[in-house]
């Protein structure tokens, strides 16, 4: 089975702020990940595709990057509203696998 | 409007079945693959298991091959998840999303395996 390793697990930012999270998978999964945010009490949300492809409703200050192993998710001037959890899944091959996800904070 | 509907779920003592239905509106259901995933209390996504649009491949997690099954009825826009002997560490939220990368998600329902 791919392992979806995510980093931190727990992220502490000021709104404003630009911040990082890594995703990397145990194998090369080319560009089959994909990135969602979990609100409290709420079901996941797709937040990216494919590893860079947005999608359509997404503020725009969330963007992504990588191929292979290493993905990133970047989310420009961290907002209050961008408080979750973020989990990325890999769908290069069964069984899908879901990173063990980041909590995002606010200062 | 995209919706995903599960219902079915409850409190089920440890060994004993139980059915999730998922209705889905607002899309040609029948062009889709689908997942359930889950959700235990407090802690991160599982995936649970797939089937093809018109339910050529199936696929399972390991922690629940043989024990569930996955099925749809396209003429009813209906997924579904029959689960037997069940066991405590099944307590979860189960979710129905379409699609690989899953662009749509239910709303979860609570199943619960508990003596």
């Amino acid at each position: 089975d791919i392992v979806l390793t995510q980093s931190p697990t727990t992220l502490s930012v000021t709104p404003g702020e630009t911040v990082s999270l890594s995703c990397r998978a145990s194998h090369s999964i080319g560009t089959n990940l994909h990135w969602y945010q979990q609100k409290t009490n709420e079901s996941p949300r797709l937040l990216i595709k494919y590893a860079s492809q947005s999608i359509s409703g997404i503020p725009s200050r969330f963007s992504a990057s990588g191929s292979g192993t290493d993905f990133t998710l970047n989310i420009n001037n961290v907002e209050f509203d961008d408080v979750s959890s973020y989990f990325c899944q890999q769908t290069q091959s069964w069984p899908r696998t879901f990173g063990g996800g980041t909590k995002l904070e606010l200062k | 409007e995209v919706q995903l509907v599960e219902s079915g779920g409850g409190l089920v003592q440890p060994g004993r079945s139980l059915k999730l239905s998922c209705v889905a509106s607002g899309f040609t259901f029948s062009n889709y693959g689908m997942n359930w995933i889950r959700q235990a209390p407090g802690k991160g996504l599982e995936w649970v298991a797939y089937i093809s649009s018109g339910s050529s491949y199936i696929y399972y997690a390991e922690t629940v091959k043989g024990r569930f099954t996955i099925s749809r009825d396209n003429a009813k826009n209906t997924l579904y998840l029959q689960m037997t002997s069940l066991r405590s560490e099944d307590t979860a939220l189960y979710y129905c999303a379409r699609h690989g990368g899953a662009d749509y998600w239910g709303q979860g329902v609570m199943v619960t395996v508990s003596s």
